[in-house]
């Protein structure tokens, strides 16, 4: 089955520590995205490539960095330049979406990974 | 990027029609109208999406207000499994497609 797949699910860290999360796809989409979710808020934009080799920064970049080295994967690492990051993290690509009516622009999410830094 | 607004939560029955209000009165002529909802621990989903007209998909409805300032989404039969934080978010059909989530309204369905 196509989609987005996220590993792990949860994941520990102790304080100072890069952590790199895994985000692939396997729907062809040339556009992804990573964003944080913190509890009871919207998501927010972290950062986004349209292409391959070549991404750019997001709302909150700080304290993150990401390669795009294949269409098919999109890894994001949380440094420990992070001051707060503790959070549920989302990984989406962009691609159409057929339905009534014609094709829809739309982004679809993996299933997240929910980082605990302790 | 243009704002919108919604209700914080809103509660319903199941099997009745659900509507859920977004006003953006800041909408550009080019906006898109997008509606993503969020399942308790999951990521989003796509929903639905309109520009001017009103439009229909196996899932929901999307109202457009005449003046674009106002949509509405409609579940015309809630089950349990509608109730999720629901997303309604402006984007331009071109660029790079930054959607900007909201707090979004909490739907809650009673058995």
């Amino acid at each position: 089955d196509g989609g987005i797949t996220q590993s792990p699910k949860y994941l520990f860290r102790k304080e100072g520590q890069n952590v790199t999360l895994s985000c692939e796809q396997n729907l062809n989409h040339d556009a992804m995205y990573w964003y944080r979710q913190d509890p009871g808020q919207g998501l927010r934009l972290i950062y986004y490539s349209q292409i391959v080799n070549d991404f750019q920064k997001g709302d909150i970049a700080e304290g993150y960095s990401v390669s795009r080295e294949k269409k098919e994967s999109f890894p994001l690492t949380v440094t420990s330049a992070q001051k707060n990051p503790t959070a549920f993290y989302l990984c989406a690509s962009r691609g159409t979406y057929e339905e009534v009516g014609g094709l829809a622009d739309t982004q679809y999410f993996g299933p997240g990974t929910r980082l605990t830094v302790l | 990027d243009a704002k919108t607004t919604q209700p914080n939560s809103m509660e319903s029955n199941e099997e009745e029609p659900v509507h859920l209000p977004c006003n953006h009165s800041t909408i550009s002529g080019t906006d898109y109208i997008h509606w993503y909802r969020q399942l308790p621990s999951q990521g989003p989903e796509y929903v639905i999406h309109g520009l001017t007209s009103n439009v229909n998909n196996r899932m929901a409805s999307l109202a457009i207000a005449e003046d674009r300032k106002s949509s509405t989404l409609i579940l015309h039969r809630a089950t349990l499994r509608d109730a999720a934080v629901y997303y309604c978010i402006l984007s331009p059909p071109w660029g790079a497609q930054k959607l900007v989530f909201g707090q979004g309204t909490r739907l809650t369905i009673n058995p």
